[in-house]
Protein backbone atom coordinates (compact mmCIF):
# COMPACT_ATOMS: atom_id res chain seq x y z
CA UNK A 1 0.00 0.00 0.00
CA UNK A 2 1.35 3.31 -0.96
CA UNK A 3 2.03 5.52 1.94
CA UNK A 4 3.96 9.19 2.81
CA UNK A 5 5.49 9.45 6.46
CA UNK A 6 6.44 12.92 7.83
CA UNK A 7 8.33 13.58 10.87
CA UNK A 8 8.07 15.34 13.36
CA UNK A 9 4.51 15.51 13.69
CA UNK A 10 5.02 19.11 15.26
CA UNK A 11 7.78 21.45 16.31
CA UNK A 12 8.10 24.43 18.23
CA UNK A 13 11.13 26.74 17.26
CA UNK A 14 12.25 30.48 17.95
CA UNK A 15 12.38 33.21 15.09
CA UNK A 16 15.63 33.03 13.48
CA UNK A 17 16.14 29.53 13.90
CA UNK A 18 16.54 26.80 10.69
CA UNK A 19 14.20 24.04 10.75
CA UNK A 20 13.82 20.78 8.43
CA UNK A 21 11.34 18.74 7.81
CA UNK A 22 11.28 15.56 6.48
CA UNK A 23 9.04 13.28 4.61
CA UNK A 24 9.65 9.35 3.72
CA UNK A 25 7.62 7.56 1.13
CA UNK A 26 6.80 3.66 -0.42
CA UNK A 27 4.74 4.33 -3.45
CA UNK A 28 4.17 2.71 -6.82
CA UNK A 29 3.85 4.68 -10.12
CA UNK A 30 5.80 7.69 -8.44
CA UNK A 31 6.10 10.56 -10.82
CA UNK A 32 6.99 13.66 -8.40
CA UNK A 33 6.99 14.78 -4.58
CA UNK A 34 5.28 17.87 -3.39
CA UNK A 35 5.27 20.35 -0.66
CA UNK A 36 2.49 22.73 0.59
CA UNK A 37 1.82 25.05 3.19
CA UNK A 38 -1.45 25.48 5.13
CA UNK A 39 -2.55 27.71 7.23
CA UNK A 40 -6.18 28.36 7.64
CA UNK A 41 -7.97 26.77 4.70
CA UNK A 42 -6.63 25.75 1.42
CA UNK A 43 -2.84 24.34 0.99
CA UNK A 44 -0.72 26.63 -0.89
CA UNK A 45 1.91 25.05 -3.12
CA UNK A 46 5.51 25.08 -2.25
CA UNK A 47 7.55 22.78 -4.83
CA UNK A 48 7.30 19.94 -7.33
CA UNK A 49 10.20 17.06 -7.06
CA UNK A 50 11.21 15.02 -9.65
CA UNK A 51 14.75 14.27 -9.96
CA UNK A 52 16.81 13.52 -7.16
CA UNK A 53 19.52 15.67 -6.19
CA UNK A 54 18.38 18.70 -7.60
CA UNK A 55 17.70 21.60 -5.14
CA UNK A 56 14.48 23.81 -5.20
CA UNK A 57 14.72 27.57 -3.66
CA UNK A 58 12.35 30.25 -2.98
CA UNK A 59 13.24 32.75 -0.85
CA UNK A 60 14.10 30.96 2.58
CA UNK A 61 12.40 27.65 1.31
CA UNK A 62 14.37 24.78 -0.63
CA UNK A 63 14.24 21.16 -1.14
CA UNK A 64 15.76 17.92 -2.32
CA UNK A 65 14.32 14.71 -2.91
CA UNK A 66 16.33 11.45 -2.84
CA UNK A 67 14.76 8.87 -4.94
CA UNK A 68 17.15 5.86 -4.15
CA UNK A 69 16.09 6.43 -0.39
CA UNK A 70 12.95 7.51 -0.89
CA UNK A 71 12.51 10.76 1.02
CA UNK A 72 12.45 14.23 0.43
CA UNK A 73 13.35 17.14 2.97
CA UNK A 74 11.87 20.79 3.34
CA UNK A 75 14.35 23.22 4.95
CA UNK A 76 13.58 27.03 6.50
CA UNK A 77 15.71 28.94 6.95
CA UNK A 78 15.93 32.61 9.49
CA UNK A 79 12.10 31.44 10.34
CA UNK A 80 9.52 33.65 10.99
CA UNK A 81 6.26 33.75 12.61
CA UNK A 82 4.34 34.07 9.29
CA UNK A 83 6.03 30.36 8.57
CA UNK A 84 3.87 28.70 11.41
CA UNK A 85 1.97 26.19 9.17
CA UNK A 86 0.99 22.71 8.41
CA UNK A 87 3.50 22.17 6.15
CA UNK A 88 2.19 18.99 4.15
CA UNK A 89 4.22 16.27 1.71
CA UNK A 90 1.97 14.41 -1.27
CA UNK A 91 3.21 11.92 -3.92
CA UNK A 92 1.82 12.25 -7.38
CA UNK A 93 0.91 9.11 -8.80
CA UNK A 94 0.03 8.09 -12.17
CA UNK A 95 -2.70 5.65 -12.08
CA UNK A 96 -3.34 4.14 -15.86
CA UNK A 97 -2.53 6.61 -17.72
CA UNK A 98 -3.78 10.15 -17.60
CA UNK A 99 -4.40 9.96 -13.78
CA UNK A 100 -2.88 12.19 -11.22
CA UNK A 101 -3.49 11.09 -7.79
CA UNK A 102 -2.42 12.95 -4.77
CA UNK A 103 -1.29 10.60 -1.74
CA UNK A 104 -0.96 12.97 1.17
CA UNK A 105 1.35 12.56 4.35
CA UNK A 106 -0.28 13.75 8.06
CA UNK A 107 1.80 16.54 7.89
CA UNK A 108 4.27 18.33 10.19
CA UNK A 109 2.47 21.52 12.71
CA UNK A 110 4.90 24.30 12.59
CA UNK A 111 5.25 26.56 15.57
CA UNK A 112 7.43 29.47 15.23
CA UNK A 113 7.22 31.90 18.59
CA UNK A 114 8.58 35.10 18.47
CA UNK B 1 -9.84 35.67 -11.30
CA UNK B 2 -9.82 31.61 -12.01
CA UNK B 3 -9.94 29.58 -8.90
CA UNK B 4 -11.78 26.67 -7.07
CA UNK B 5 -14.75 28.15 -5.32
CA UNK B 6 -16.26 25.65 -2.53
CA UNK B 7 -19.24 26.26 -0.56
CA UNK B 8 -20.80 26.95 2.33
CA UNK B 9 -17.76 27.48 3.84
CA UNK B 10 -19.55 26.17 7.43
CA UNK B 11 -22.29 23.30 7.23
CA UNK B 12 -24.29 21.63 9.87
CA UNK B 13 -25.60 18.59 9.62
CA UNK B 14 -28.36 16.86 11.39
CA UNK B 15 -28.87 12.77 12.25
CA UNK B 16 -29.97 10.94 9.21
CA UNK B 17 -29.91 14.14 6.52
CA UNK B 18 -27.96 14.34 3.58
CA UNK B 19 -26.02 17.29 2.34
CA UNK B 20 -24.02 18.59 -0.43
CA UNK B 21 -21.10 20.34 -0.72
CA UNK B 22 -20.40 22.44 -3.72
CA UNK B 23 -16.93 22.51 -6.27
CA UNK B 24 -16.84 24.67 -8.96
CA UNK B 25 -13.85 26.06 -10.80
CA UNK B 26 -13.11 28.10 -13.76
CA UNK B 27 -9.59 27.08 -14.35
CA UNK B 28 -11.17 24.14 -17.43
CA UNK B 29 -9.09 21.87 -15.42
CA UNK B 30 -9.96 18.35 -16.59
CA UNK B 31 -9.38 16.33 -13.44
CA UNK B 32 -11.46 17.17 -9.95
CA UNK B 33 -10.79 15.35 -6.31
CA UNK B 34 -12.42 16.16 -2.96
CA UNK B 35 -10.07 15.09 -0.04
CA UNK B 36 -11.34 15.00 3.64
CA UNK B 37 -9.05 16.28 6.62
CA UNK B 38 -9.15 15.41 10.34
CA UNK B 39 -7.51 16.84 13.22
CA UNK B 40 -3.79 15.62 13.24
CA UNK B 41 -4.33 13.79 9.96
CA UNK B 42 -3.13 14.90 6.12
CA UNK B 43 -5.81 14.90 3.35
CA UNK B 44 -7.76 11.94 2.48
CA UNK B 45 -8.54 11.11 -0.88
CA UNK B 46 -12.90 10.88 -1.11
CA UNK B 47 -13.43 10.44 -4.92
CA UNK B 48 -11.80 12.27 -8.13
CA UNK B 49 -13.05 12.51 -11.87
CA UNK B 50 -10.81 12.94 -14.54
CA UNK B 51 -13.39 13.98 -16.86
CA UNK B 52 -16.98 14.79 -17.41
CA UNK B 53 -19.53 11.55 -16.89
CA UNK B 54 -16.70 9.66 -14.85
CA UNK B 55 -15.47 9.16 -11.84
CA UNK B 56 -13.76 7.00 -8.92
CA UNK B 57 -13.61 6.09 -5.31
CA UNK B 58 -10.56 6.87 -3.40
CA UNK B 59 -9.48 5.32 -0.05
CA UNK B 60 -12.30 6.60 1.64
CA UNK B 61 -15.66 6.78 -0.72
CA UNK B 62 -17.92 5.14 1.48
CA UNK B 63 -20.93 7.16 2.79
CA UNK B 64 -20.40 9.81 0.07
CA UNK B 65 -21.39 9.56 -3.42
CA UNK B 66 -20.30 12.55 -6.08
CA UNK B 67 -21.32 13.35 -9.92
CA UNK B 68 -19.61 15.23 -12.84
CA UNK B 69 -22.53 16.08 -14.96
CA UNK B 70 -20.17 19.31 -15.90
CA UNK B 71 -16.89 19.96 -16.64
CA UNK B 72 -16.63 22.70 -13.91
CA UNK B 73 -18.56 21.40 -11.43
CA UNK B 74 -18.26 18.43 -8.73
CA UNK B 75 -20.76 18.33 -6.13
CA UNK B 76 -19.76 15.66 -3.44
CA UNK B 77 -22.89 14.53 -1.18
CA UNK B 78 -22.19 13.68 2.51
CA UNK B 79 -24.78 10.96 3.02
CA UNK B 80 -26.43 9.68 6.33
CA UNK B 81 -24.38 6.89 6.25
CA UNK B 82 -21.40 8.37 6.47
CA UNK B 83 -21.21 8.03 10.55
CA UNK B 84 -18.61 10.17 11.27
CA UNK B 85 -19.03 13.20 9.01
CA UNK B 86 -17.69 16.25 11.24
CA UNK B 87 -14.42 16.96 9.10
CA UNK B 88 -12.39 19.62 6.72
CA UNK B 89 -13.64 18.98 3.10
CA UNK B 90 -11.15 20.18 0.28
CA UNK B 91 -11.96 20.13 -3.65
CA UNK B 92 -9.08 20.44 -6.25
CA UNK B 93 -8.47 20.16 -9.80
CA UNK B 94 -5.82 19.54 -11.80
CA UNK B 95 -5.03 20.24 -15.46
CA UNK B 96 -5.08 16.49 -16.75
CA UNK B 97 -3.10 14.84 -19.10
CA UNK B 98 0.07 13.01 -18.18
CA UNK B 99 2.35 15.78 -17.07
CA UNK B 100 3.50 16.62 -13.72
CA UNK B 101 1.20 19.60 -11.99
CA UNK B 102 0.41 20.48 -9.36
CA UNK B 103 -2.98 20.54 -7.65
CA UNK B 104 -5.10 23.90 -7.28
CA UNK B 105 -7.38 23.76 -3.85
CA UNK B 106 -10.79 25.90 -3.09
CA UNK B 107 -10.73 27.15 0.82
CA UNK B 108 -12.50 24.60 2.08
CA UNK B 109 -15.87 23.47 4.29
CA UNK B 110 -16.12 22.93 7.74
CA UNK B 111 -18.87 19.99 8.25
CA UNK B 112 -20.02 19.45 11.50
CA UNK B 113 -22.96 17.51 13.01
CA UNK B 114 -25.96 19.26 15.23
Amino acid sequence: EDKVVQSPLSLVVHEGDTVTLNCSYEVTNFRSLLWYKQEKKAPTFLFMLTSSGIEKKSGRLSSILDKKELFSILNITATQTGDSAIYLCAFLSNYGGATNKLIFGTGTLLAVQP
Amino acid sequence: DGGITQSPKYLFRKEGQNVTLSCEQNLNHDAMYWYRQDPGQGLRLIYYSQIVNDFQKGDIAEGYSVSREKKESFPLTVTSAQKNPTAFYLCASILGGAGNQPQHFGDGTRLSIL
